[in-house]
């Protein structure tokens, strides 16, 4: 594809359901990154990979996060059991090397918890 | 910690007119610097970075140590020009030295007007 491809782009979850969002990063591209961002803020830094190994969680803001790469390529952020405060755009984004030099974003998946 | 400081949200200017994004940053290490752009319906991307040293699209950003700041000026702006932009840094992370991590700011944005 012709770059970094997130779905779905809208998600609505009632409180307390498991949500699965998935990222296609550019072809080849070595590292991958999660960003949250709420409304009226900047995307805030969730988690980071470099092919399929997860270097750093730090910014998962609790258990109920969790992300995974298993083939390098396709990377996929669950949510369990959703609370208001997770609403957000999710931002997935891309890049061909092992530091951040330019990042490829996709168009994000909005999360919406009734 | 890393920190960055947008202290405008809203920037309103006409046509032609000179503007200045304004950016400072919170970091004791060697930081590197970019400006992202999102443009209506459109997904972040990057506008540039300080070690690249170009002008893309007319924009120039200096980074100033001293005073921990990198503002985005452009002598002349244009109506395309109206976007969020926001500023980031990335700084080294870990024993390694990889600076992947990027901290944004809560973004401004630019309205130009005719």
């Amino acid at each position: 594809g012709a770059g970094v491809s997130q779905s779905p782009r809208y998600k609505v979850a009632k409180r307390g359901q498991d949500v699965a969002l998935r990222c296609d990063p550019i072809s080849g591209h070595v590292s991958l990154f999660w960003y949250q961002q709420a409304l009226g803020q900047g995307p805030e830094f969730l988690t980071y990979f470099q092919n399929e190994a997860q270097l750093d969680k730090s910014g998962l803001p609790s258990d109920r996060f969790f992300a995974e790469r298993p083939e390098g390529s396709v990377s996929t952020l669950k949510i369990q059991r959703t609370q208001q405060e997770d609403s957000a755009v999710y931002l997935c984004a891309s890049s061909p090397g092992t530091h951040g030099e330019k990042l490829f974003f996709g168009s994000g998946t909005q999360l919406s918890v009734l | 910690a890393q920190r960055v400081t947008q202290p405008e949200k809203l920037l309103s200017v006409f046509k032609g007119a000179p503007v200045e994004l304004k950016c400072n940053y919170s970091y004791s290490g060697s930081p590197e610097l970019f400006w992202y752009v999102q443009y209506s319906r459109q997904r972040l991307q990057l506008l540039l970075r300080h070690i690249s040293r170009e002008s893309i699209k007319g924009f120039t950003a200096d980074l100033n140590k001293g005073e921990t700041s990198f503002h985005l000026k452009k002598p002349f702006a244009q109506e395309e020009d109206s976007a969020m932009y926001y500023c980031a840094l990335s700084g080294l992370v870990g024993s390694g030295g990889s600076n992947y991590k990027l901290t944004f700011g809560k973004g401004t944005l630019l309205t130009v007007n005719p």
